[in-house]
């Protein structure tokens, strides 16, 4: 079974320009959360997303976004890139919402914002 | 590989030794704790999980401990591998729902051969 898959890997931005990251969950997964690993911050939470619904929501500014489709893939989007925005993008996925599902993560998307 | 942080704790253990990995949670009401492990250019592992009415919980080679009075956790990795170096996060989960964990910094776990 294939595990969760991020593309791209790697993405090179400019500040001020904006950047779509995609999450294909396991088959059969249907919740997906985003998580942003920086060396300072660590891992912190972005958004959980259920049911093409967004159920949680981490303290980013609003310039960070997401969306779930009905086949369960999910996007970000974060607009109006700054420097501190290059961070690895993390992708995990569960079966279903409920708290001891246990998550599967991708490899992440390495944003580098110049 | 990825690096995922910079300046984290680092513990260094021989080949055939146990680890203990440390983790300090912040929220009381949390209910729910997962350690992951990350190895370099790859998304964390699960590894094993604990709900807060359990103070122990086996697996195979780990055991994790959970202190709710001093809000500690610990994962003790038996017969540690070379294959056990990476960067090991504990996670408390204190929302409704699976998402939405807090994570620790990190500690890198280096073995020696």
């Amino acid at each position: 079974k294939a595990g969760v898959t991020q593309t791209p890997r790697y993405l090179i931005k400019t500040r001020g320009q904006q950047v779509t990251l995609s999450c294909s969950p396991i088959s059969g997964h249907r919740s997906v959360s985003w998580y942003q690993q920086t060396p300072g911050q660590g891992l912190q939470f972005l958004f959980e997303y259920f049911s093409e619904t967004q159920r949680n929501k981490g303290n980013f500014p609003g310039r960070f976004s997401g969306r779930q489709f009905s086949n369960s893939r999910s996007e970000m989007n974060v607009s109006t890139l700054e420097l501190g925005d290059s961070a690895l993008y993390l992708c995990a996925s569960s079966l279903s919402q409920r708290k001891n599902t246990e998550a599967f993560f991708g490899q992440g998307t390495r944003l580098t914002v110049v | 590989g990825e690096s995922v942080g910079l300046h984290l704790p680092t513990l260094s253990v021989q080949e055939g030794d146990n680890s203990i990995i440390n983790c300090a949670y912040s929220n009381s009401a949390s209910d729910y704790f997962i350690w992951y492990k990350q190895e370099s250019g790859k998304g964390p592992q699960f590894i094993i999980d604990i709900r807060s009415n359990m103070d122990k919980r086996q697996g195979q080679r780990v055991t994790v401990l959970l202190n709710k009075t001093v809000k500690h956790l610990s994962l003790q990795i038996a017969a540690t591998q070379p294959g056990d170096s990476a960067v090991y996060f504990c996670a408390e989960n204190i929302g409704g729902s699976q998402g939405n964990l807090i994570f620790g910094k990190g500690t890198k776990l280096s073995v020696k051969p």
